[in-house]
């Protein structure tokens, strides 16, 4: 199966600002991208799809660059609740063979 | 009105036992999967199910069965369970057709085997 990879931290960071999360994968037929957001000892959800175009959400902005296989995403004004793990996630093929993880980045905020 | 299910939340058994994990899902999505998120926290695919057919296998060993008695239900029987057994298994379930793909996620079975 191919790989995500992603740096997996800790990145600890003060509250207010500013972080980018990278990750890269090796399976280039990849067609949809993700980040999920888990909470310790909690289940995986989505935080947001990540198009070509890059896009926002509120103060989350993610991008997708396919020459380079690699997708990215910025938190502007951090809050102590954004503290969690990042996972950066690929579907490859149909979406029935599920998806594929990265391990995740581990983001602390500080007060 | 919980979207996706498992049952039990936690279980604690000893090697060479057998049990199941529950799955359910009320969001009417026709696929379902499995993952195993290891004590390294990483999260690998293990089954899915679409419209109670075997969609992949990944490499899992055969003690591990996942048994669909219809769309809204996948679950998932262990053999003789080892030590490497011990993880969080997370039940997912997602629509393939639509404009948006979204697997949503269980809360999570967390697996000790002692």
């Amino acid at each position: 199966r191919k790989e995500v990879e992603q740096d997996p931290g800790p990145f600890n960071v003060p509250e207010g600002a500013t972080v980018a999360f990278n990750c890269t994968y090796s399976n280039s037929a990849s067609q949809s991208f993700f980040w999920y957001r888990q909470d310790c000892r909690k289940e995986p959800k989505l935080l947001m799809s990540v198009y070509s175009s890059g896009n926002e959400d509120g103060r989350f902005t993610a991008q997708l660059n396919r020459a380079s296989q690699y997708i990215s995403l910025l938190i502007r004004d951090s809050k102590l609740s954004d503290s969690a793990t990042y996972l950066c996630v690929v579907l490859s093929g149909g979406g029935a063979d599920g998806l594929t993880f990265g391990k995740g980045t581990h983001l602390i905020i500080q007060p | 009105d919980t979207a996706v299910s498992q049952t039990p939340k936690y279980l604690v058994t000893q090697m060479g036992n057998d049990k199941s994990i529950k799955c359910e899902q009320n969001l009417g999505h026709d696929t379902m999967y499995w993952y195993k998120q290891d004590s390294k926290k990483f999260l690998k695919i293990m089954f899915s199910y679409n419209n109670k057919e075997l969609i992949i296998n990944e490499t899992v060993p055969n003690r591990f069965s996942p048994k669909s008695p219809d769309k809204a239900h996948l679950n998932l029987h262990i053999n003789s369970l080892e030590l490497g057994d011990s993880a969080v298994y997370f039940c997912a379930s997602s629509q393939l057709t639509g404009p948006t793909y979204e697997q949503y996620f269980g809360p999570g079975t967390r697996l000790t085997v002692t």
